[in-house]
């Protein structure tokens, strides 16, 4: 089945320093991966949409200059959390979409990775 | 207004029994999917079924059933034979419109339900 690594699991940081997640599909390509955040017992909430060779786009609400999104590749999408402050300490979950003819399912179910806990000192 | 309600903040159950977990949602949309997702302590989100819109019949997968009344709006997930294993928070969500583009693919997700399996 689709397989979505992410890394790290968890990282703690000082204020003031970036942090970068990785957000990989293994053994599909995804034009398309997106990025929640999730804080504790509470919904995720999607932060963006992350498209192979474009910009992201951004959800209402969330910084672009605060949370960098590059996806270069077809496996591959990275989150930066600049200039980390305790505020940003969060649960950040990566998802991904087959591309067409990949996915095993014809509701594109999107396949999460298991999350990147994130602790700002 | 909420797009996915999911009334129960925490549901027991009894191990080997069923148990019902409620999700009603809110479009204007005619094609949408509903899907469940399960989240264990570990964080990680594993879908677990899906039901189209148009989809005539309820969904299932293995233990797991969709109870989808649409006139009420309402994808209950129904868990058979619950196993300690079943423990964790449940989301349900929506994905409204269906474009073939990925960009235009977003889930919105209700608050969660957590269910405790009991020996």
């Amino acid at each position: 089945g689709a397989v979505v690594s992410q890394h790290p699991s968890w990282v703690i940081c000082k204020s003031g320093t970036s942090v970068k997640i990785e957000c990989r599909s293994l053994d599909f390509q995804a034009t398309t991966m997106f990025w929640y955040r999730q804080f504790p017992k509470q919904s995720l909430m999607l932060m963006a949409t992350s498209n192979e060779g474009s910009k992201a786009t951004y959800e209402q609400g969330v910084e672009k200059d605060k949370f960098l999104i590059n996806h270069a590749s077809l496996t591959l999408s990275t989150l930066t959390v600049t200039s980390a402050h305790p505020e940003d300490s969060s649960f950040y979950i990566c998802s991904a979409l087959p591309r067409r003819g990949q996915g095993s399912s014809g509701a594109n179910v999107l396949t999460f990775g298991a999350g990147s806990r994130l602790t700002v000192l | 207004a909420q797009k996915i309600t999911q009334t129960q903040p925490g549901m027991f159950v009894q191990e080997k029994e069923a148990v019902t977990l409620d999700c009603t949602y809110d479009t204007s949309d005619q094609s949408y999917g509903l899907f469940w997702y399960k989240q264990p302590s570990s964080g990680e989100m594993i879908f677990l079924i899906y039901q189209g819109s148009y989809d005539e019949q309820n969904a299932t997968e293995g233990r797991y059933s969709l109870n989808f009344q649409k006139a009420r709006k309402s994808a209950n997930l129904v868990i058979s034979a619950s196993q300690l294993g079943d423990s964790a928070m449940y989301f349900c969500a929506m994905r409204e419109g269906w474009s073939s583009g990925g960009s235009n693919y977003k889930l919105t997700f209700g608050k969660g339900t957590l269910l405790t399996v009991n020996p």
